[in-house]
């Protein structure tokens, strides 16, 4: 079957660092392009990150800087390394896998179920 | 960045009601636009590709039209099912732009 379950999420103090990951099974992540977007308690979907196959990542503007997709190919595992975290990133996470691709990204076929980040003291 | 605004932002409907959501870019984007419905709780469900592409396993219910900067989702026949909440996504750009959503509720 295919899938992504993602893990990682939890309480996390203003400043602080957390790392989730997003592990794939029926398909292998290096070969699509993986993305996370996130919803903030009872808001819209936020595009935050995508790594290419070829391992190029772009940033959302919000969380450039503070925030590194990574991917681990022996694990078949996306990763989202979240740095000097702030109230306003506070959210659920999802990881999907992009296809159908147009110029630069694609429609995201594949969704995990999320997993909740909350930023606060 | 690329800008996208869908309206209306909530819509009531009957059972049985043929729905359009309409969704506009800031500039083109060719046909690279998606569409998701999300049930609360749940993640997104894609769609629609590329502004008219039905998804495998969705019904054909749904169906997805334009180019450029304007598109719409028409559900032709609205079932208990459908009253979720419905986003649009330009991909023609990396930075994967949503709207803001529109919930389609029960009348």
């Amino acid at each position: 079957e295919v899938q992504l379950v993602e893990s990682g999420g939890g309480l996390i103090q203003p400043g602080g660092s957390l790392r989730l990951s997003c592990a794939a099974s029926g398909f292998i992540v290096s070969t699509n392009y993986m993305s996370w977007v996130r919803q903030a308690p009872g808001k819209g979907l936020e595009w935050v990150s995508l790594i290419y196959s070829d391992g190029s990542t772009y940033y959302a503007d919000s969380v450039k800087g503070r925030f590194t997709i990574s991917r681990d190919n022996s694990k078949n595992t996306l990763y989202l390394q979240m740095n000097s975290l702030r109230a306003e990133d506070t959210a659920v996470y999802y990881c999907t896998r992009e296809r159908y691709s147009g110029p630069q990204g694609g429609a995201s076929d594949i969704w995990g179920q999320g997993t909740m980040v909350t930023v606060s003291s | 960045d690329i800008q996208m605004t869908q309206s209306p932002s909530t819509l009531s409907a009957f059972v049985g009601d043929r729905v359009t959501i309409t969704c506009r870019a800031s500039q083109s984007i060719s046909s690279w636009l998606a569409w998701y419905q999300q049930k609360p709780g749940k993640a997104p469900k894609l769609l629609i590709y590329k502004a008219s592409s039905l998804e495998s396993g969705v019904p054909s219910r749904f169906s997805g039209s334009g180019s450029g900067t304007e598109f719409t989702l028409t559900i032709s026949s609205l079932q208990p099912d459908d009253f979720a909440t419905y986003y649009c996504q330009q991909y023609n750009s990396y930075s994967g732009t949503f709207g803001q959503g529109t919930k389609v509720e029960i009348k």
